[in-house]
């Protein structure tokens, strides 16, 4: 059974910094890009990051870009976002999901989500 | 601002059909496959329709998704209950390099 744990959420103040984790099992996750997507209290889903499966190609939403690190390591079987200088509007939750289309945001298995809440 | 455009709300009453617009540009469905995600509240979204039309497995016919030009929907037939839900629509965006998702759309059944 295919499952992804996420980890790290918590209570940050603005300009601090957070690591989530993403721990996977159930697939061979070297073989899959994966990709971290959040959701703010009450509003829709947006895209925030993918890897490829190697680590090769990395992609971010403008709206993290410089602030935020998508890495994996295939021997834990694991995904991190490390999070730098963030803002209010970081807020979110933040779900890693496994995508079955390099460069297709065809997500086809979700973690349960982190909470991150940025705030004085 | 989302990227892809949806409804804000839609409705229906069970046993209806129900139809669901994703609108977007060049660089994003008109260049790349479309994928439809549902999330029942309180709950992470789940890969309702792949590729444009295709539905993975242990997704009920009922429903479908179409493509054409740069515009996507999703329709729901025989409407029930438990299909109440916020329905999101995602797509590459070869532009911005990314992933980009609709606004979403809140169904009620009525």
């Amino acid at each position: 059974e295919v499952q992804l744990v996420e980890s790290g959420g918590g209570l940050v103040k603005p300009g601090g910094s957070l690591r989530l984790s993403c721990a996977a099992s159930g697939f061979t996750f070297s073989s899959y890009s994966m990709n971290w997507v959040r959701q703010a209290p009450g509003k829709g889903l947006e895209w925030v990051s993918s890897i490829s499966s190697s680590s090769s190609y990395i992609y971010y939403a403008d709206s993290v870009k410089g602030r935020f690190t998508i890495s994996r390591d295939n021997a834990k079987n694991s995904l991190y976002l490390q999070m730098n200088s963030l803002r209010a509007e970081d807020t979110a939750v933040y779900y890693c999901a496994r995508d079955a289309k390099v460069r297709g945001v065809r997500l086809d298995y979700w973690g349960q989500g982190t909470l991150v809440t940025v705030s004085s | 601002q989302s990227v892809l455009t949806q409804p804000p709300s839609a409705s229906g009453t069970p046993g209806q059909r129900v139809t669901i617009s994703c609108s977007g540009s060049s660089s994003n469905i008109g260049s790349n496959t479309v994928n439809w995600y549902q999330q029942l509240p309180g709950t992470a979204p789940k890969l309702l329709i792949y590729s444009n039309n295709q539905r993975p497995s242990g997704v009920p016919d009922r429903f479908s998704g179409s493509k054409s030009g740069t515009s996507a929907s999703l329709a729901i037939s025989g409407l029930q209950s438990e299909d109440e839900a916020d329905y999101y629509c995602a797509a590459w965006d070869d532009s911005l390099n990314g992933g980009v998702f609709g606004g979403g759309t809140k169904l009620t059944v009525l």
